[in-house]
Parts: C-alpha cells; sequence; structure tokens
C-alpha cells in the first residue's frame, strides 16, 4: 500500500538498551524526517533527511543515531535508551516541489523505556 | 522559517463555523503560511496551505491578510470530528534544502454539541 509506515506500533524497552525505530515510505520523497513528542508538548525535530546518505541534526539529536541507505527507509536509532527519551515518535516525509502539500506523517511509535 | 502565535484554545458548536487565527507578523515573502491538525494520539495532518491569496479545499478555508502578517482557517461547519490540536506553521518552499516544518503548541479547537 501507498504511504508512509512506523513500525513498531508500541514499544517497551529497558534503559541501556539499543531499540531502532522503522520508517518506510512508498513515494520516493526526498526528505524524511523524525519527531518526537511528549505528553502535552508540540512536536519537536530529532534528525531529518534530504537524500539517501544525506541526513542533518534536528532540535533535539543527543542520544540518537540515523541512517538512510535507501530512499525509502529513514531508521531512528537510540543507541543506549533512556527514561527521558520516552515519547511518541512521528516519521514524516515531503516532497520539496512547488505547490507541495508538505509533510506526510506515519501513525507515530509510542516507545516507553522502563 | 518566522515565528506563529496562536490562542491556546477555543471552542465551537457543532455546525458552527470555526475560526481559528494566527499572526505570523515577521513572515517573509518565500514562505508559505501552512495549516495541520493533530487528533488525539494521531500523526500531524495536513489541511491546506497558501502564500498570499484565499486558499480553499474541501476541508477548509484559509484567509491571509494582505499585509500576510496573519491568517485565519476556517471550518465551514465544525463537527465533533474537528476536535484537534491545529497548528500555523509558516515555512519556506524550494530554497535548497530542507525547509524543516517547526511546530508550537498550536490552538486546542474543541468542538461541543
Amino acid at each position: 500500500d501507498a504511504g508512509i509506515t512506523q513500525s513498531p506500533r508500541y514499544k517497551i524497552t529497558e534503559t541501556g538498551r539499543q531499540v531502532t525505530l522503522m520508517c518506510h515510505q512508498t513515494w520516493s520523497h526526498s526528505y524524511m524526517f523524525w519527531y518526537r513528542q511528549d505528553l502535552g508538548h508540540g512536536l519537536r525535530l530529532i534528525y531529518y533527511s534530504a537524500a539517501a546518505d544525506i541526513t542533518d541534526k534536528g532540535e533535539v539529536p543527543d542520544g540518537y543515531v540515523v541512517s538512510r541507505s535507501k530512499t525509502e527507509n529513514f531508521p531512528l536509532t537510540l543507541e543506549s535508551a533512556t527514561r527521558s527519551q520516552t515519547s511518541v515518535y512521528f516519521c514524516a516525509s515531503s516532497d520539496e516541489s512547488v505547490g507541495n502539500y508538505g509533510y506526510t506523517f506515519g501513525s507515530g511509535t509510542r516507545l516507553t523505556v522502563v | 522559517d518566522a515565528k506563529t502565535t496562536q490562542p491556546p484554545s477555543m471552542d465551537c458548536a457543532e455546525g458552527r463555523a470555526a475560526n481559528l487565527p494566527c499572526n505570523h507578523s515577521t513572515i517573509s515573502g518565500n514562505e508559505y503560511v501552512y495549516w495541520y491538525r493533530q487528533i488525539h494520539s494521531q500523526g500531524p495532518q495536513y489541511i491546506i496551505h497558501g502564500l498570499k491569496n484565499n486558499e480553499t479545499n474541501e476541508m477548509a478555508s484559509l484567509i491571509i491578510t494582505e499585509d500576510r502578517k496573519s491568517s485565519t482557517l476556517i471550518l465551514p461547519h465544525a463537527t465533533l470530528r474537528d476536535t484537534a490540536v491545529y497548528y500555523c506553521i509558516v515555512r519556506a518552499v524550494n530554497t535548497g534544502t530542507a525547509s524543516k516544518l517547526t511546530f508550537g503548541t498550536g490552538t486546542r479547537l474543541q468542538v461541543t454539541l
């Protein structure tokens, strides 16, 4: 199916564990983004990517690693999870063409670090 | 990207028009006004965007003032399903670099019976 999908939807992990959140889009959009949203707060940008093999930091990148070997995938890795990384994570993609409709977001991954 | 100012919350009766204001007094000439909404626990959803002309689609209308320093999102006949947080964002497009969406705290719209 066309669209942007995130997996898993829910994840519980222990402090210090490595965990990877997956994001896959089928439109071949050049740009992809990772946001986190904490309870009662807006979305904050973690990392973004302009194309395969091109990534850059957002507002809150510490503790996260990203890669983009293929245009359609943009995984987010927490190398050593901490309780402060408990959050809902949203992936988005964008086509930066004229008249584009901005970002399309996935359904989110709810991560709990215990 | 320019910053925006929105009221934290608004109420609207079902069936009535919901008018959500947004101030963006420092908007630049190449920045568009985008509106998104986030229904509880879901990913943000694109609603509409515009540069300087008023825009309308099947979801809403966007009215941008002539000086482009403010705008209003209009939901013509609000329903309970329109209860959500609405984000107004200004964003440059086609700059050759990733023009990131920066979310503020938005307006929480509560539609009531």
